[in-house]
């Protein structure tokens, strides 16, 4: 089994909302990620968790706040955002933060900032 | 130069033909490659890893793999329409344990 689970599919938001992007994971992995992708362009990774910890944050601005509470759930709190922070954001895992582990990519939350 | 280039296409093969996709990258110490599958307004679905040069098959695909030319590239056998989607090439360069991607090529299977 290798589904990454993501909720919700779609969410509409305007620049003064909070709302939260959730992804779920059974597969023992224990490397987690957050990724943002724009139309027509690859994903562009945002953050990195690794046994819990957040070991890569790619610089990304503070009202997109991660949190991993446990070794199954990743979380993507978000503040303040501006219409450019549309976009299909990918949640994806692996066995071990290493060179050779495959990431397995969630369905997405396509996320719009009105 | 880009980190992983790949031609954004259109690449148009009729069907039943070897699609052709290819990827080639800066780092030199790149340790692992991966192809990805993106149908239109879905994730990323992983077709094919590779991390010692030569050739790895798995059914209609295969990925080819030269370090010293610092290509990978894929091969679609049988070309199939439900095979029209783009192509991402993704390495990881072994430092910091991310990949990073190439722009994708969009890949469009003639009936």
């Amino acid at each position: 089994d290798t589904e990454v689970t993501q909720t919700p599919k779609h969410l509409v938001m305007g620049m003064t909302n909070k709302k939260s992007l959730k992804c779920e994971q059974h597969m023992g992995h224990r490397a987690m990620y957050w990724y943002k992708q724009k139309a027509k362009k690859p994903p562009e990774l945002m953050f990195v968790y690794s046994y819990e910890k957040l070991s890569i944050n790619e610089s990304v601005p503070s009202r997109f706040s991660p949190e991993c509470p446990n070794s199954s759930l990743l979380n993507l709190h978000l503040h303040a955002l501006q219409p450019e922070d549309s976009a299909l954001y990918l949640c994806a895992s692996s066995q071990e933060l290493a060179v050779q582990e495959t990431q397995y990519f969630g369905p997405g939350t396509r996320l719009l900032v009105l | 130069q880009k980190e992983v280039e790949q031609n954004s296409g259109p690449l148009s093969v009729p069907e039943g033909a070897i699609a052709s996709l290819n990827c080639t990258y800066s780092d030199r110490g790149s340790q692992s490659f991966f192809w990805y599958r993106q149908y239109s307004g879905k994730s990323p679905e992983l077709i094919m890893f590779i991390y010692s040069n030569g050739d790895k098959e798995d059914g209609r695909f295969t990925a080819q793999l030269n370090k010293a030319s610092q290509y990978v590239s894929l091969l679609i056998r049988d070309s199939q329409p439900s095979d029209s989607a783009t192509y991402l090439c993704a390495v990881n360069k072994g430092r910091d344990d991310k990949i990073i991607f190439g722009k994708g090529t969009r890949l469009h299977i003639l009936p």
